[in-house]
């Protein structure tokens, strides 16, 4: 079945820092590809997606690049901010698998000044 | 953009009471929520997905007795945990989908937390 693996936390980044979130995965056919974040007490939010292999997601100076040779898609970003703080969740969507979400364990990123 | 919310954000309840939490798309029609379970520090677990006028598909090991869920409108969905006891405090989380695809994306209600007493 679908899997998504992230690397683990917590990440601890001084401002301006740049930030690398590894997220590989598993998959049958070709997968949609998603990263949410959720900041404290609040629901997740779409950050950036890519749907077709070397798509790149963008969004707030975060990129994403859909790998389908290393099945990989794993979020940049040049220089962290304090609010940039939160978990970060990576995800999939194919066909396969009944158009469900299945994601990973999430990332917390701790960024200080 | 595509909101998504919840009612009621927080709810304290006693034990063996059930309690009933509304999912909204307001800008928006959903022919697809989803509902998720998320345990501290941990990943989103789903547990159903809801199509509008059909019944919810429950993932394997949920209950669907005790968690049920009511898709009644294209822009409502409901999940009611019944008879709720401290092990089913947890925050939930719904999400609804605008398409069918897998490159539809979900967007997600802020939560709901649930504390059973």
């Amino acid at each position: 079945g679908n899997s998504v693996t992230q690397m683990e936390g917590p990440v601890t980044l001084s401002e301006e820092a740049f930030l690398t979130i590894n997220c590989t995965y598993t998959a049958t056919g070709y997968p949609s590809l998603f990263w949410y974040v959720q900041y404290p007490g609040e629901g997740l939010q779409l950050l950036l997606k890519a749907t077709k292999a070397d798509d790149k997601g963008s969004n707030k100076g975060f990129e994403a690049t859909y790998r389908k040779e290393t099945t990989s898609f794993h979020l940049e970003k040049g220089s962290v901010q304090v609010s940039d703080s939160a978990v970060y969740f990576c995800a999939l969507s194919g066909p396969r698998g009944g158009n469900k979400l299945t994601f990973g364990t999430g990332t917390q990123l701790k960024v200080e000044l | 953009g595509a909101v998504v919310s919840q009612h009621p954000s927080w709810v304290i309840c006693k034990s063996g009471t059930s309690v009933k939490i509304e999912c909204r798309s307001l800008d928006f029609q959903a022919t697809t929520m989803f509902w998720y379970r998320q345990f501290p520090k941990q990943s989103l677990m789903l547990m159903a997905t809801s199509n509008e006028g059909s019944k919810a598909t429950y993932e394997q090991g949920v209950e669907k007795d005790k968690f049920l869920i009511n898709h009644a409108s294209l822009t409502l969905s409901t999940l009611t945990v019944t008879s709720a006891h401290p092990e089913d405090s947890s925050f939930y989380i719904c999400s609804a989908r605008t398409g069918a695809r897998d490159t539809d994306t979900q967007y997600f209600g802020p939560g709901t937390r649930l504390t059973v007493l």
